[in-house]
């Protein structure tokens, strides 16, 4: 079964620090992949999707992630965080009948 | 973009009662919804999947009779958990598929069983 992995629990920068928020997953196939956030309150937000093409996918609000598949890697990047960028990040994969299968997600916590 | 509501957005309830919540895609219409558990500090899991007209597919390891799913239109998708327990209590999240490989998602339901 397809399963995701998020390596971070809690990540907590300062203001303009670089981020990296890793995402691996298990299926060694197509794969469609995602990064959703999930603000203080609301509901989950997409960031960004890879389905095919360019590895590097650019999303909203300054995030990017690049999939390298030689090491099942799907990994978020924003070269500058800052205080509205603290909320949870999942990381998913889609399953079989359109799901998603979700990573246990990251905490990022923004400290101005 | 595409919006899904939820109703209610918190429910507390009694033990041995039933709760109802609703899924809704305000502005498109999606054969296929899908109903997520999220545990404190955990993941969201697939509980099942919701195609209009026909029976949900329900993921390994939940009750169907006690997780009712019905999705009799286009724009509606009810979850109803019957004689809920407090090991019920959850946060509760629907989602629906707009085309194959897009999906938009519900604010989610506090779910608070006494």
């Amino acid at each position: 079964a397809q399963s995701v992995s998020q390596h971070n629990h809690h990540v907590i920068l300062s203001e303009a620090a670089s981020l990296e928020l890793g995402c691996n997953y298990s299926y060694g196939g197509t794969v469609n992949l995602f990064w959703y956030v999930q603000y203080p309150g609301q509901h989950l937000q997409l960031l960004l999707k890879y389905f095919s093409g360019d590895p590097l996918v650019k999303g909203i609000k300054g995030f990017e992630a690049e999939f390298i598949k030689s090491k099942f890697s799907f990994n978020l990047r924003k070269p500058s965080v800052q205080w509205s960028d603290t909320a949870e990040y999942f990381c998913a994969v889609m399953g079989s009948q359109g799901n998603l299968i979700f990573g246990k997600g990251t905490k990022l916590s923004v400290k101005p | 973009g595409a919006v899904v509501s939820q109703h209610p957005s918190r429910v507390i309830c009694k033990s041995g009662t039933s709760v109802k919540i609703e899924c809704r895609s305000l502005d498109f219409q999606a054969t296929t919804m899908f109903w997520y558990r999220q545990f404190p500090k955990k993941s969201l899991m697939l509980m099942a999947t919701s195609n209009e007209g026909s029976k949900a597919t329900y993921e390994q390891g939940v009750e169907k009779d006690k997780f009712l799913i019905n999705h009799a239109s286009l724009t509606l998708s009810t979850l109803t958990v019957t004689s809920a327990h407090p090991e019920d209590s959850s946060f509760y999240i629907c989602s629906a598929r707009v085309v194959f490989n897009e999906q938009f998602f519900g604010p989610g339901t506090r779910l608070t069983v006494l």
